[in-house]
């Protein structure tokens, strides 16, 4: 099975503070993902990478950043966090091929800005 | 562009009753379909998915059919349990999309004993 963890169920920080959110999956999947999940909105696609060191925008990028040195390993930054990045983050990941494989999701990062 | 639409919730049934969850979606080409459901304090798990127009994706007693003329893909399930109680969340694959997903509002399902 695969598993993709998320280094946090829960988070406080202040405004303004650097946010680091991490996460890793067992698989050797070449694609991973970071989606934001708010009430009435559905989830929403914030950066996803194909491979190391690649990154690409996705719906909502702005007010974050990626990093991805590592294949199973990708970080979501919010380099000063502020009240409106209160949400949940989900981290998943997926095969390369065939392109439409599905994704593997983590448990979720429950991240509270004050 | 593309998207995904949900009939809203949140949904109540009592146990044994028959579910329809409604999916319809924008989407050029023929994306691939999926749905999936959270339990409470959990990610996001697949439940089904279908490929290709007509074709019935099925799990745990749940179905549903890529319906290509009317753009829907209806989540169904004969009977359901309290076990059942969740978010299920409708989404869409584009073939030229890189696998990204778009995802519906989610819909909230309880079902009382």
């Amino acid at each position: 099975d695969v598993k993709v963890t998320q280094s946090s169920r829960y988070l406080v920080k202040r405004t303004g503070e650097k946010v680091f959110l991490e996460c890793v999956q067992d698989m050797d999947h070449e694609n991973m993902f970071w989606y934001r999940q708010d009430p009435g909105l559905g989830l929403r696609l914030i950066y996803f990478s194909y491979d190391v060191k690649m990154k690409e925008k996705g719906d909502i990028p702005e007010g974050y950043s990626v990093s991805r040195e590592k294949k199973e390993r990708f970080s979501l930054i919010l380099e000063s966090a502020s009240t409106n990045q209160t949400s949940m983050y989900l981290c998943a990941s997926s095969l390369g091929r065939p392109s439409n494989s599905p994704l593997h999701f983590g448990n979720g990062t429950r991240l509270t800005v004050t | 562009g593309n998207s995904v639409t949900q009939m809203e919730g949140p949904v109540t049934l009592s146990e044994e009753a028959f579910l329809t969850i409604n999916c319809t979606y924008t989407a050029t080409g023929y994306p691939s379909l999926f749905w999936y459901v959270q339990y409470p304090g959990e990610g996001l798990q697949l439940l089904l998915k279908a490929t290709k127009a007509d074709d019935k994706g099925s799990n745990k007693g749940f179905e549903a059919t890529y319906r290509k003329e009317t753009t829907s893909f209806h989540l169904e399930k004969g009977s359901v349990q309290v076990s059942d109680s969740a978010v299920y969340f409708c989404a869409l694959m584009r073939e030229t999309s890189g696998s990204r997903l778009t995802f519906g509002e989610g819909t909230q399902l309880t079902v009382n004993p």
